[in-house]
């Protein structure tokens, strides 16, 4: 069974940079799939960040391209999200997820972790 | 990239049907039949329902039913259940790797 959990700071300061890490079990990230990050502010909708290939190929939303990067590390089969120049507006529950590029979807989702900007 | 539109609430009795709307463009719904459907209950993670328009996930009760026409995806459960009562995401690839979500839609099981 495939298994995802964020982790990470969960209060992070205005202007410095989110990071968050996934580790993934019950299937290795080289085999195969894409890995991402979609996140959700409290009482708002869903919002897809990016995307990376174990490769290391990555594709970004166009919202964010200038302040995002997401890693990975097939070693510790795990990838990760750095935000960078976050604001009150970044505030969000953030989901790991494994995306399945032939059928566009994101079949697996980690528990979800909550990362509040303040100061 | 416009998040694709949804109904903000839907709502029906149980054993009833309920269908929610996904309203996007022509280059993203109307462009590809990739269209997902997610559900979430409170505090919980979003959980596939739906995935290329049509097809449901090992697991996924038979009840749950997607279909598209032009720029409009839709959602329709049959045969509702108090466990039914949940948020629904629909999400869509908009080319060049790039998604959209929808606005999300209130289930209640009256």
């Amino acid at each position: 069974q495939v298994q995802l959990q964020e982790s990470g700071p969960g209060l992070v300061k205005p202007s410095e940079t989110l990071s968050l890490t996934c580790t993934v079990s019950g299937f290795s990230i080289s085999s195969g799939f894409y890995w991402g990050w979609i996140r959700q502010p409290p009482g708002k909708g869903l919002e897809w960040i990016g995307i990376i290939y174990y490769s290391g190929r990555t594709y970004y939303n166009p919202s964010f391209k200038s302040r995002v990067t997401v890693s990975v590390d097939t070693s510790k089969n795990q990838f990760s999200l750095e935000l960078s120049s976050v604001t009150a507006a970044d505030t969000a529950v953030y989901y790991c997820v494994r995306s399945v590029s032939r059928s566009e979807t994101f079949d697996y989702w980690g528990q979800g972790t909550l990362v509040t900007v303040s100061s | 990239q416009s998040a694709l539109t949804q109904p903000p609430s839907a709502s029906g009795s149980p054993g009833q049907s309920v269908t929610i709307s996904c309203t996007g463009t022509s280059s993203d719904v109307g462009n590809y039949n990739y269209v997902s459907w997610y559900q979430q209950h409170p505090g919980k993670a979003p959980k596939l329902m739906i995935f290329e328009v049509t097809k449901r996930p090992s697991g996924v009760p038979d009840r749950f039913s997607g279909s598209k026409s032009g720029n409009t995806a839709s959602l329709t459960v049959s045969g509702l259940q108090a466990e039914d009562e949940a948020d629904y995401y629909c999400s869509s690839y908009a080319g060049s790797n790039n998604y959209v979500f929808g606005t999300g839609t209130k289930v209640t099981v009256l």
